[in-house]
């Protein structure tokens, strides 16, 4: 089965810095490839996707890059606000069973 | 819609107890899939339904652990007998097979055992 990873667990950073969480993946059918933010006592919800036809995909402040070579990709924030503190989860998925591994999760922490 | 609706939010039962969970999934979705989460262990699957069928449950930790989804409105995650350490907050999501899309998941209900 799929086996994600992610790193690092816990990310203090500066409000207005950038915060970059990255996550690996090993079963080369998975294909898409989305980002869960979860809130104190929240379900996560997803707030980027990528499939992986694409190698880049930007929504805002919010950027994700997908390497299939390597089978690695990353959630990047820029310009970080004191609402961006949450924990973060990468996932991955087959086209065909559509079930989600999820990585362990990253806590975020944006210092005002 | 108003999303994924798990219910009871918040369940507090004694050790050797059963407990249902209750999951009511996005009209149109056909997957569902129950997630135990701990601050030790991340997000767990416990098992994955499509079209009601129950397709992977090798997530489920053991017997004292059942889930059904009778129709495609709705689910349930059964413990019996209920242990402490099955204290946990679990999770229901429902996605649309075709096209990957994403899954959307439920508010969760907080499950403690004492």
């Amino acid at each position: 089965g799929e086996n994600v990873e992610q790193h690092p667990s816990t990310l203090s950073v500066q409000e207005g810095d950038s915060a970059v969480i990255k996550c690996t993946y090993s079963d080369s059918a998975s294909n898409y490839f989305p980002w869960y933010k979860q809130e104190l006592g929240k379900g996560p919800q997803l707030i980027i996707d990528i499939r992986s036809n694409v190698g880049e995909k930007k929504d805002q402040r919010i950027a994700v890059t997908l390497n299939k070579t390597a089978k690695h990709f990353s959630l990047h924030i820029t310009e970080t606000q004191p609402e961006d503190s949450a924990v973060y989860f990468c996932a991955a998925s087959r086209q065909a069973g559509n079930q989600f591994y999820f990585g362990t999760g990253t806590s975020l922490t944006v210092i005002p | 819609d108003a999303g994924v609706i798990q219910s009871p939010r918040h369940e507090v039962t004694e050790m050797g107890q059963e407990v249902t969970l209750r999951c009511k999934p996005i009209s149109g979705h056909n997957s569902l899939f129950w997630y135990r989460q701990t601050m030790m262990r991340g997000l767990e699957l416990l098992i994955y339904f499509n079209n009601n069928v129950p397709i992977d449950d090798s997530g489920m930790p053991e017997d004292r652990f059942s889930a059904k989804m009778p129709n495609a409105s709705f689910s349930t995650l059964k413990i019996q007998p209920s242990e402490p350490r099955d204290s946990a907050v679990y999770f229901c999501a429902s996605s649309f097979t075709r096209g990957n899309t994403e899954a959307f998941f439920g508010q969760g209900t907080r499950l403690t055992v004492v």
